[in-house]
């Protein structure tokens, strides 16, 4: 079945610097990869999502890389701010099972950022 | 765009009880689905319809737990018999989209179950 590892102790970073949260799967490609973001006790919430035939996408002070030959996703945040404290979820689809909507989601990395 | 509704937003009760959750997508998409959330685990997958037709339901999905949409629009969860292992988040996520195509998951803001 597949795997996905996300960094599961909190990263810490000063306001001003950029983030970087890896996200790594073990079996099958995907052909998409998404990002969220979830506050605690809310729903996640949609940032990115990228292609398997993309090697990156930006979005304002985000930007994500996906490299299928070392099954791994990378999601920056430049210039963090406090307001960008949350966890953060990688997801896969899942277009080997036949459904390629369903998402797998890893257990996410909580980003503090500090003043 | 007025997001994914989803009610209640706590629900306590003993074991052993029944549960219905329900959701309400955003009004023009027609993919709808059901995840769990415990905590500090991602959200797991427990089925997905389209339109009105349950098109996959996850093996964590015992018999204990129906889900519905009857016409397409709004959904419900109900968890019959419940155990305390049923006790998590469960949130509801919508999404437009052509099949076999990945589009953006809008998720409300959940039901968080509490067995007693």
């Amino acid at each position: 079945s597949q795997k996905i590892e996300q960094n599961s102790e909190a990263l810490n970073i000063q306001e001003g610097k950029t983030a970087t949260l890896t996200c790594n799967y073990t079996n099958y490609s995907p052909a998409y990869l998404q990002w969220y973001r979830q506050d605690p006790g809310r729903g996640p919430v949609f940032l990115l999502l990228i292609r398997e035939n993309e090697k990156e996408k930006r979005k304002e002070r985000l930007k994500v890389t996906f490299d299928t030959t070392l099954k791994q996703s990378l999601f920056h945040i430049t210039a963090s701010q406090p307001a960008d404290s949350a966890t953060y979820l990688c997801a896969l689809d899942m277009w080997h099972t036949g459904t390629a909507s369903k998402l797998t989601f890893g257990t996410g990395t909580r980003l503090q950022v500090t003043l | 765009d007025t997001g994914v509704s989803q009610n209640p937003r706590h629900k306590i009760t003993k074991r052993g009880q029944n549960v219905t959750f329900r959701c309400d997508p955003i009004s023009e998409h027609n993919r709808l689905y059901w995840y769990r959330q415990t905590l500090g685990q991602g959200p797991e997958f427990l089925t997905y319809f389209q339109n009105e037709a349950q098109l996959e339901k996850s093996r964590l999905l015992s018999d204990r737990f129906s889900a519905e949409r009857p016409k397409g629009s709004f959904s419900t969860l109900e968890i019959q018999r419940t155990e305390q292992g049923d006790s998590a988040m469960y949130l509801c996520a919508s999404s437009t989209g052509e099949p076999f195509v990945n589009q953006p998951q809008h998720f409300g803001d959940g039901t968080r179950l509490s067995i007693l």
